[in-house]
This record gives structure tokens, C-alpha cells and sequence, in this order.
């Protein structure tokens, strides 16, 4: 069975910095990841979806890598500014036969202080 | 062109009253999924439909949850009757149909959900 764990739970950083999200699942048969933003209230927004067969990918001042073999992804956000406040979450989609269903991470919520 | 829609947007009813949720996916995505957080843990997958069809249940807790789509448009979630344990963020999702072989690129488009609360 597949679980998503992500560290840390919460992060509070000062406008301005480099940040790494990390993202840890526990089997590596996947199709792909995605990495997702949720603000307060709201849907989902998909940030970015890394294929199985694909290293990272890179949105703005976003970037995610995906290390499959060892079951871990991360989300770089360069820059960080206070409209990136948000609860960030990642989930996958396990190579389940006949199953689309994804498996989420609990999140990290971030704080980028002004 | 319109997002995945949702509403209410939050519900309020007592322990065994129903409530019926909507959903109407984006126009032309044949994928329906529903999914729910409940107590700040992880969303959890619930069902998935192809158009009308049932695709996947297996997440779906107990029978007092019934899911339809109709015609394959909107899709309601019905909890009959609502238990404390119900409440939750109910999330759905829509995407395009895709074949097998390019699953590892199926991209979901998630609704701002129905927060219900079961007092």
C-alpha cells in the first residue's frame, strides 16, 4: 500500500529565501507525481506533474526533481514571497492495475513572513 | 472557460440528516473523481467515474455514501444518514480521458470543495 509522507509539517521562512519541500513515498511504481498548492478556503491548484520517466520540471520560480528509485521528490521555490503562503501537497499515482486513484501527503503548510 | 464547480460550499446538518453534494466537472472531461479530508488528516480518494460508469468505489467508506453521475455531466455525492465522523472537505476532481499508456500524464482539476460539517 502506498504512503506519502511529507516533511516538514509547517515552515515559516522571511520573504526573500530558498526553500525545499520534501516529499517521500514508499513504492516507486508510479506513473507520476504531482506537486500541489491549496490556499485557505480553496481547490487544489497543480503546480507541477513529473512523469515516472522525467527528473524534474520546472515552473517559474518553481522546480521539482523526482527521484523514483529511492522514492522521494522535492518542490524548490526560489525567492520565496508572501503570496506563496499556502499549504503545499504532494501525491502520486501508483501503478495500481485499473486504479487512477491518487495518494496524497498530509502537506506543508508555508509561511513566508513580509 | 469554467473550472471544476462545487457547491455548497459548506453544509451544516445534524447527525442523521441527509446531505447531497454536487460536483459539475470541467466541459468534456469524461474522469470524475471525488475525494475527502476529514479531522486535518491526508485526502483520501473516494470514487472515480468514466462518465456514468463506476469506475473505482473502493474507496467509498460505508454504504450510507452514494455516488451518481447521470447522463456523465455533474455527479452527486449523498450521505444518508450523516454520522460525526462524516465531516470533512469533500473534494472532486475532473480530467480528460486518457489512454492507459498515458496515465503517467493525466493532469486532475480539483474543485474548491464542500466543507461539511455533521453536528
Amino acid at each position: 500500500k502506498q504512503e506519502v509522507t511529507q516533511i516538514p509539517a509547517a515552515l515559516s521562512v522571511p520573504e526573500g529565501e530558498n526553500l525545499v519541500l520534501n516529499c517521500s513515498f514508499t513504492d516507486s511504481a508510479i506513473y507520476n507525481l504531482q506537486w500541489f498548492r491549496q490556499d485557505p478556503g480553496k481547490g487544489l491548484t497543480s503546480l507541477l506533474l513529473i512523469q515516472s520517466s522525467q527528473r524534474e520540471q520546472t515552473s517559474g520560480r518553481l522546480n521539482a526533481s523526482l527521484d523514483k528509485s529511492s522514492g522521494r521528490s522535492t518542490l524548490y521555490i526560489a525567492a520565496s514571497q508572501p503570496g506563496d503562503s499556502a499549504t503545499y501537497l504532494c501525491a502520486v499515482r501508483s501503478r495500481d492495475t485499473g486504479r487512477r486513484a491518487l495518494t496524497f501527503g498530509s502537506g506543508t503548510r508555508l509561511q513566508v513572513q513580509p | 472557460e469554467a473550472g471544476v464547480t462545487q457547491f455548497p460550499s459548506h453544509s451544516v446538518i445534524e447527525k442523521g440528516q441527509t446531505v447531497t453534494l454536487r460536483c459539475d466537472p470541467i466541459s468534456g472531461h469524461d474522469n470524475l473523481y471525488w475525494y475527502r479530508r476529514v479531522m486535518g488528516k491526508e485526502i483520501k480518494f473516494l470514487l472515480h467515474f468514466v462518465k456514468e460508469s463506476k469506475q473505482d468505489e473502493s474507496g467509498m467508506p460505508n454504504n450510507r455514501f452514494l455516488a451518481e453521475r447521470t447522463g456523465g455531466t455533474y455527479s452527486t455525492l449523498k450521505v444518508q444518514p450523516a454520522e460525526l465522523e462524516d465531516s470533512g472537505v469533500y473534494f472532486c476532481a475532473s480530467s480528460q480521458d486518457v489512454a492507459q499508456d498515458l496515465l503517467h500524464n493525466e493532469k486532475l482539476f480539483f474543485g474548491s470543495g464542500t466543507q461539511l460539517s455533521v453536528l
